[in-house]
């Protein structure tokens, strides 16, 4: 257990549906990293916050979205779903000094 | 971010030690150097960060010459579970990106 946790494990769903992905990071980190790895892209970087903020923004689609709570949680929003959204979503927690990121389990999302 | 170049594959039998080098010529003065193994279907686990010279912990040693151009990950005696894919990542403050990695096959 690293100590980020995501839920859920596994989503199945169809096209154009709406799906949330949720990410609790490390106890006592502040940063969320949400990561896509599909068969042929690799990890791509989507968003980064920090203590609430948006703090960074890669490769993600207008039809994605995200939010960090209070609590330090945080959700992935995933809209209009197609087929090539199937890929497995990571999220990364940092504690403030290190370099070193700390990934959860992944979500493996299916889009049917 | 820098970005990096790493060999797409290694092999290696049991018992050696492995080494990948990795090359990241733009690196900025106040980029860390880190590595990476993943295993399918999991999500990356580090191993280890430097910024310049020679870490170690109970894992890999990290090899950063004094122009921080490239780094070498060494895996001291791998046995089967060490397959893996490794990515070499240099990395600031707000963002991390992944390159291809280095699949590391390790033969019995």
């Amino acid at each position: 257990d690293s100590g980020v946790t995501q839920t859920p494990k596994h989503l199945i769903t169809a096209t154009g549906q709406r799906v949330t992905l949720r990410c609790s990071p490390r106890s006592g980190d502040l940063s969320v990293y949400w990561y896509q790895q599909s068969l042929d892209q690799g990890l791509q970087f989507l968003i980064h916050y920090y203590n609430g903020e948006e703090r960074a923004k890669g490769n993600i689609l207008e039809r994605f979205s995200a939010q960090q709570f209070p609590d330090l949680h945080s959700e992935l929003n995933l809209s209009s779903l197609e087929l090539g959204d199937s890929a497995l979503y990571f999220c990364a927690s940092r504690r403030q000094g290190s370099y070193g990121y700390t990934f959860g389990s992944g979500t493996r999302l299916t889009v049917v | 971010l820098a970005k990096t170049t790493q060999p797409i594959s290694m092999d290696s039998y049991e018992g050696q030690e492995v080494n990948i080098t990795c090359s990241h010529n733009n690196i900025a003065t106040n980029d860390y150097i880190t590595w990476y193994q993943q295993f399918p279907s999991q999500g990356p686990r580090f191993i280890i960060q430097g910024y310049k010279t020679k870490v170690t912990n109970e894992v890999a040693s990290l090899f950063i010459p004094a122009d921080r151009k490239s780094s070498t990950l060494s895996l001291p005696r791998v046995s089967l579970s060490d397959t893996a894919v490794y990515y070499c990542l240099v990395v600031n403050d707000y963002k991390l990106s992944f390159g291809a990695g280095t699949t590391v096959t390790v033969r019995a």
